[in-house]
C-alpha cells in the first residue's frame, strides 16, 4: 500500500445519499487515479488526476465528482446518481515524467462502499 | 479496442507447486505491461513491470516474460507457498498522440494455493 491511505475502510450507505471517499498519499507523486473494481470485471477508471487543480473524467465517471486542491489529496464523491455504487473503490497513484515510478502505478488498500 | 484478456479464471494448486499465468492483450500501441497481486480486500501490488524490449524479468519466485509479437504475457510461480494465494492482474499500457498513457486491466486470475 504504500505510502496512500484511503478512508474509510468499510462504508454503509443508504440509497439517495452522497457519500465521500478519501485518498491521501505522501509519495509526491503527481497523478491520482480512482478506479471501481466489480466481481467478474478489470478496474475500471472513474477519474484521474495529472496535475493539481486539474482532472479529467475515466471511463465511468457519471455519478462521480472529485476535487484536486492538494497535491497529497484526490477525494471521491459518490452522488445518488450513481445507479449501482456498491463496488471496492481504489486509488492510485504514479510518479512525474522521468522518474523511476513514472511506469508504474501505486494503490491505497481501498474502500468498500457498500449501499443498503 | 484495448483488451486484455487473463487465462485460467482461477486455478487451485498444492503448496510446493509451480504454475504458469497467461495474458493475452491487444493493445496498442504498447507501451509496457505489468503483473499485480492483490490480495483479498487489498490493493494490487506490483510484481513486475516489462516493456517492449524486455522478454523476461524476475521478482523472487515470480518470472514474467513477454512476446510483444504475438502480444502474450506469462506469469510463472516457482515452488508456491500459501501466501502466494491472491488474484494476479495483468496490465497494459499504451500511449496516446497526446502523451497520455491509458492502462487496461485484465480481470485477474484467482489463485489458491492449499497444504
Amino acid at each position: 500500500d504504500g505510502g496512500i491511505t484511503q478512508s474509510p475502510k468499510y462504508l454503509f450507505r443508504k440509497e439517495g445519499q452522497n457519500v465521500t471517499l478519501s485518498c491521501e498519499q505522501n509519495l509526491n507523486h503527481d497523478a491520482m487515479y480512482w478506479y471501481r473494481q466489480d466481481p467478474g470485471q478489470g478496474l475500471r477508471l472513474i477519474y484521474y488526476s495529472q496535475i493539481v487543480n486539474d482532472f479529467q473524467k475515466g471511463d465511468i465517471a457519471e455519478g462521480y465528482s472529485v476535487s484536486r486542491e492538494k497535491k497529497e489529496s484526490f477525494p471521491l464523491t459518490v452522488t445518488s446518481a450513481q445507479k449501482n455504487p456498491t463496488a471496492f473503490y481504489l486509488c492510485a497513484t504514479k510518479g512525474t515524467s522521468g522518474s523511476s515510478s513514472y511506469n508504474e502505478q501505486f494503490f491505497g488498500p481501498g474502500t468498500r462502499l457498500t449501499v443498503l | 479496442k484495448n483488451q486484455v484478456e487473463q487465462s485460467p479464471q482461477s486455478l487451485i494448486i498444492l503448496e510446493g507447486k509451480n504454475c504458469t499465468l497467461q495474458c493475452n492483450y491487444t493493445v496498442s500501441p504498447f507501451s509496457n505491461l505489468r503483473w499485480y497481486k492483490q490480495d483479498t480486500g487489498r490493493g494490487p501490488v506490483s510484481l513486475t513491470i516489462m516493456t517492449f524490449s524486455e522478454n523476461t524479468k524476475s521478482n523472487g519466485r515470480y518470472t514474467a516474460t513477454l512476446d510483444a509479437d504475438t502480444k502474450q504475457s506469462s506469469l510463472h510461480i516457482t515452488a508456491s507457498q500459501l501466501s502466494d494465494s491472491a488474484s494476479y492482474i495483468c496490465v497494459v499500457s499504451s500511449i496516446n498522440s497526446g502523451g497520455y498513457q491509458k492502462v487496461t486491466f485484465g480481470i485477474g486470475t484467482k489463485l489458491q494455493v492449499i497444504p
